[in-house]
């Protein structure tokens, strides 16, 4: 299964942007990166995905290196409602989702 | 709209009874994943319905755990003869088709083994 690497932690203060690194240097040509993100006693909520382009949404935007070996996730203006563990993940063919352990987000009021 | 609705929302059983956990997906939706999640881990897959039929049930980590989807609907996972090492939380999520459609993740079901 192709794997993904994030950071244990990173902490933001609230309103600012916040940038989640992934690197996902064994990715294949038809993975899909899917970003999830648990919020405490919650289970994951989905938040974005991407093949090659760049995407944007109402919770965030994903940038996708040209390599694809690495990708990041945008908070554009951090709240403390985004604290939570983000998931990096890389969606095979079957669907079927691999969590790793994530990145905890803090965010500083 | 309804979200994908699990129940109950906390078990504590003696070890060596039997369990059974329920989620009730987002109406319409077709596919439907069991996880386990540790604490401190992130969750781990455990089964896949595709309507009734369970395609997929690499995850489930001994022959205690049996999931089933008798009318493509509502789903319970079984776990017999429970041990301390079943305790975790359980999560179902739905998603309209496999593939690479969002998945919708219920709040799980925690459960303690004594």
């Amino acid at each position: 299964d192709a794997k993904t690497t994030q950071p244990n932690s990173m902490e933001s203060n609230e309103e600012e942007p916040v940038h989640l690194p992934c690197n996902h240097s064994t990715i294949s040509g038809t993975d899909y990166i899917h970003w999830y993100r648990q919020l405490p006693s919650q289970g994951p909520e989905y938040v974005i995905h991407g093949l090659t382009s760049n995407v944007n949404n109402r919770m965030a935007s994903l940038a996708i290196a040209e390599d694809r070996k690495s990708s990041t996730l945008i908070l554009h203006r951090a709240t403390l409602r985004d604290a939570a563990v983000y998931y990096c993940i890389l969606r095979d063919m079957l669907g079927n989702l691999i969590f790793g352990k994530g990145t905890k987000l803090s965010v500083k009021p | 709209g309804a979200g994908v609705s699990q129940s109950p929302r906390y078990k504590v059983a003696k070890r060596g009874q039997d369990v059974a956990l329920r989620c009730d997906p987002i109406s319409g939706h077709v596919s439907l994943f069991w996880y386990q999640q540790a604490l401190g881990q992130g969750p781990e897959f455990l089964t896949y319905f595709q309507n009734e039929a369970q395609l997929d049930k690499s995850g489930l980590p001994s022959d205690r755990f049996f999931a089933e989807r008798p009318e493509g609907s509502v789903s319970t996972l079984k776990i017999q003869r429970t041990q301390q090492e079943d305790s975790a939380v359980y999560l179902c999520a739905s998603s309209l088709v496999q593939g690479n459609q969002p998945q919708h993740f219920g709040d799980g079901t925690r459960l303690s083994i004594l």
